[in-house]
């Protein structure tokens, strides 16, 4: 079945440092989302990219979605305190017709050292 | 508007008991999913619902698992007999899907379990 796989599991940065989290599928993805759970909290949406090479912004936060529609990267500009909790990447296949089952990365834990 | 509600919050039992998570999605969604979560596992999905119709249960565990969607507004997942291992937190998300369209998914606060 799907795999869904992020690197790294757990990331330390500085405050003011960048950081970037990797989500790899083993098999196209119809779309790819983000989420971000903060500690004791639920996953939150941050956004879905639907088209290959796709590009989008959220004030530090930059997303894309590889030409291959499998893979996607989240980057975090200049983290703050704020930005500390676990991120998520989860897309459906690319296959999966009318109904489709979004699976979840284990997830990138981030600790922003103040 | 309220979110996705989940209940109870936190749940301890003892092992070989029965536990039921109830979950009610926000009105108007026609997809609920239930994922359970663990350190080991991540976000795991184990069953949903397309128009109160289960699509695809191949994430529950074994026969000790079942969920079942009466109607559009109310949702269970019973694990009967709960062992240790099945300790995790259980989280209810519901969206909206259009076609084809992968919705944003909406989670619950969840349900921790504890089995002793």
């Amino acid at each position: 079945g799907q795999q869904v796989m992020q690197i790294p599991q757990y990331q330390h940065v500085q405050e003011g440092e960048d950081f970037t989290t990797y989500c790899n599928s083993s098999t196209t993805l119809s779309n790819i989302q983000w989420y971000k759970q903060r500690p004791g909290g639920h996953p939150v949406f941050l956004i879905q990219l639907v088209k290959s090479g796709e590009v989008k912004k959220q004030k530090r936060l930059t997303f894309q979605f590889g030409e291959a529609k499998k893979n996607s990267s989240l980057h975090i500009t200049a983290t703050q305190t704020t930005d500390v909790g676990t991120y998520f990447c989860a897309g459906p296949p690319g296959d999966s017709g009318g109904y489709q089952k979004v699976t979840f990365g284990i997830g990138t834990k981030l600790q922003v050292i103040p | 508007d309220a979110g996705v509600i989940q209940s109870p919050r936190h749940e301890v039992t003892e092992m070989g008991q029965e536990v039921t998570l109830r979950c009610k999605p926000i009105s108007g969604h026609n997809s609920l999913f239930w994922y359970r979560q663990t350190m080991m596992r991540g976000l795991e999905l184990l069953i949903y619902f397309n128009n109160n119709v289960p699509i695809d249960d191949s994430g529950m565990p074994e026969d000790r698992f079942s969920a079942k969607m009466p109607n559009a507004s109310f949702s269970t997942l019973k694990i009967q007999p709960s062992e240790p291992r099945d300790s995790a937190v259980y989280f209810c998300a519901s969206d909206l899907r259009l076609a084809l369209n992968t919705g944003e998914l909406f989670f619950g606060e969840g349900s921790r379990l504890t089995v002793l």
